[in-house]
Parts: C-alpha cells; sequence; structure tokens
C-alpha cells in the first residue's frame, strides 16, 4: 500500500534562507509524486510533479525537487526564501501504472518565513 | 477560464439533514475527486472518478456517495449528515486517468454539521 511522510509539521526559515521540506513515500510500483502548495484560504496548487522523466523536477516559484529511488525521497527545496512562500505545503503520490486513481497526501508541513 | 467550481462554499447545517456539494469542471477532464481536509491529517480521498460512470472508493467513503452521469459534474452527496463530517472538502480533476500530470483543485467547501 502506498503511503507518504512528511516530516515536520511546521519548519520555520529566516528570509533568504534554503528551503528543505522532506517527503519520503512507499510505493509498490514505480510512483507518480507530486509536491501541492495551499495559500490561507486557498484551494492546492501544483508546484511540481516527478513523472519518471528526469530526477530533478524544477517547478514553479524557484522550488525543485529531486527524487531518490533508493532513499524513497522526493524532498522539495528552494535555495532562498520569499516572505510569499509562506503556505502549507502537502507531497502526494499515485501509482499511475497500476492504473488506480488512488492519490494519497503527506500530512502537510506548514512553512513560516521569517523577516 | 479553466477552473473546478464547488458550492456552496459554506454550508451550516444539523446532523441528518441530506445534502449535496456540487463540483463542475470546464476542462473536459477524464478524472475527478473529492477529498476532505482535517488539521494533522492532511487531505484524505473520499471518492474518484476514472470517467463518466465509473466511480470507486478512496481511504475515507464512508457516509458519502457520488456520481458522475456527465463528464463536467461530481457531486458529493452526504445522505444523512454527522458532526463527524465537519470539514473543509474540495474536488479536484485531471485530464489523465490515473491523475499522473497533477490535478486542478476547486476553492473548497467548509462544512460544519451541528
Amino acid at each position: 500500500a502506498q503511503s507518504v511522510t512528511q516530516l515536520g509539521s511546521h519548519v520555520s526559515v529566516s528570509e533568504g534562507a534554503l528551503v528543505l521540506l522532506r517527503c519520503n513515500y512507499s510505493s509498490s510500483v514505480p510512483p507518480y509524486l507530486f509536491w501541492y502548495v495551499q495559500y490561507p484560504n486557498q484551494g492546492l496548487q501544483l508546484l511540481l510533479k516527478y513523472t519518471s522523466a528526469a530526477t530533478l523536477v524544477k517547478g514553479i516559484n524557484g522550488f525543485e525537487a529531486e527524487f531518490k529511488k533508493s532513499e524513497t525521497s522526493f524532498h522539495l527545496t528552494k535555495p532562498s526564501a520569499h516572505m510569499s512562500d509562506a503556505a502549507e505545503y502537502f507531497c502526494a503520490v499515485t501509482e499511475g501504472s497500476s492504473n488506480t486513481g488512488k492519490l494519497i497526501f503527506g500530512q502537510g508541513t506548514t512553512l513560516q518565513v521569517k523577516p | 477560464e479553466a477552473q473546478v467550481t464547488q458550492n456552496p462554499r459554506y454550508l451550516i447545517t444539523v446532523t441528518g439533514k441530506k445534502l449535496t456539494v456540487t463540483c463542475s469542471q470546464n476542462m473536459n477532464h477524464e478524472y475527478m475527486s473529492w477529498y476532505r481536509q482535517d488539521p494533522g491529517l492532511g487531505l484524505r480521498q473520499i471518492y474518484y472518478s476514472m470517467n463518466v460512470e465509473v466511480t470507486d472508493k478512496g481511504d475515507v467513503p464512508e457516509g458519502y456517495k457520488v456520481s458522475r452521469k456527465e463528464k463536467r459534474n461530481f457531486p458529493l452527496i452526504l445522505e444523512s449528515p454527522s458532526p463527524n463530517q465537519t470539514s473543509l472538502y474540495f474536488c479536484a480533476s485531471s485530464l489523465n486517468a490515473p491523475p499522473t500530470g497533477g490535478q486542478y483543485f476547486g476553492p473548497g467547501t467548509r462544512l460544519t454539521v451541528t
């Protein structure tokens, strides 16, 4: 069965510092992996996705994530945090190759950016 | 404008009173899904649909029903709501089924059951 674990429910960084949000998954078949962002009082927006092409995936707003099969990880990074990055971030996985429509989300990580 | 719309956005109701939350997308997407979001639990999938007349259970389907009679609409039905269904609900759609390309999310419906 699929599962997603996001380490750290809250992460706080200073403006300009590196952002690192951790995501580990378990999947019995090659996964499709996603990061979504949710700003206050809004729906979720797709940041980036891994679909078995390049292992380093670039997304919107300067974010990127690296798929590491050996570590079953898909951590999200941004070199320099901006105040506007403060939001909740969700990692998600689906097993596309098994043709199921199930999508599993992690519990979310709230990113705080301090001036 | 490409979008997923949900109605109502806010709803307060009483235990046992049937309700329907509508979801509509204008992108001709194959896949649609419902989620509930609760603090500390992230998003949990309730039901999903891979195409018209094709629906399946997610992780938390108890107490909910759905239908997919036409491609653009995917209503969520609570036949007899209970207080533990108080939550923030999101509808989402994806061009592909399964949703390997990511999903578009609606703005959410905040439901309170007293």
